[in-house]
């Protein structure tokens, strides 16, 4: 079962930041937090991870609290195609673990 | 580089036939793995290969469906007979096996199926 909590939707502003929330109160000490996201109905596209300190990469930022309880991926400037489900996930990583998905959030980029 | 791909695009059956479904890694991942979304539903785990060897088939269905990576390289995935709520998309994904090191699973464009 999925191990995180994620609003079902959001709406964002084209051009503003998005800012998507998660819940992983139950995180252990060795699962990172990765993010992946569905646009339409291609294959998941990975987007970002991270253990405990702050992440950025070409696609989005991750900002992960400090008793990593809860995690927030940020959208710097949303565009409509940004419109996507996005997977809040944990995992430890290794080479025997699979990603189970939730649910996640829809989030809809209003022009 | 390559990413994952996968072998039909789309695909439209009658039930009770067979569908072969089938999965290239990205080059040098060991790691494989089958996932399905059916209509309104979440992506659900099928199962797990690393190489040649299933780690976890856990979400396999049932035994209509067989999944096979002879020679650890492409895998396929087989639907025989095929029912009318196979229908979906199947995704396929990879990763290294690498100790010591995250490994991020990438997935492919899927395969849609739709059994009428």
């Amino acid at each position: 079962d999925a191990k995180t909590t994620q609003p079902t939707s959001m709406d964002c502003a084209e051009g503003r930041a998005a800012n998507l929330p998660c819940n992983h109160s139950t995180i252990s000490g060795n699962e990172y937090v990765y993010w992946y996201r569905q646009i339409h109905s291609q294959g998941p596209q990975y987007i970002i991870h991270g253990l405990k300190n702050n992440e950025t990469n070409e696609m989005a930022s991750l900002i992960i609290t400090e008793d990593r309880k809860s995690s927030t991926l940020i959208l710097p400037h949303a565009t409509l195609r940004d419109t996507a489900v996005y997977y809040c996930i944990v995992r430890v990583g290794s080479r025997d673990d699979k990603i189970i998905f939730g649910k996640g959030t829809r989030l809809h980029i209003l022009p | 580089e390559a990413g994952v791909t996968q072998f039909p695009s789309h695909s439209v059956i009658e039930k009770g036939q067979t569908v072969t479904l089938r999965c290239d890694p990205i080059s040098g991942h060991d790691n494989l793995y089958w996932y399905r979304r059916v209509m309104g539903k979440e992506i659900k785990f099928l199962l797990h290969f690393v190489k040649e060897s299933k780690q976890d088939e856990s979400g396999m269905p049932n035994n209509r469906f067989l999944a096979e990576r002879t020679g650890g390289t492409y895998s396929t995935l087989k639907v025989q007979p095929a029912e009318l709520e196979d229908s979906g998309v199947y995704f396929c994904a990879s990763s290294h096996i690498r100790a010591g090191v995250r490994n991020t699973i990438y997935f492919g464009e899927g395969s849609w199926l739709t059994v009428v």
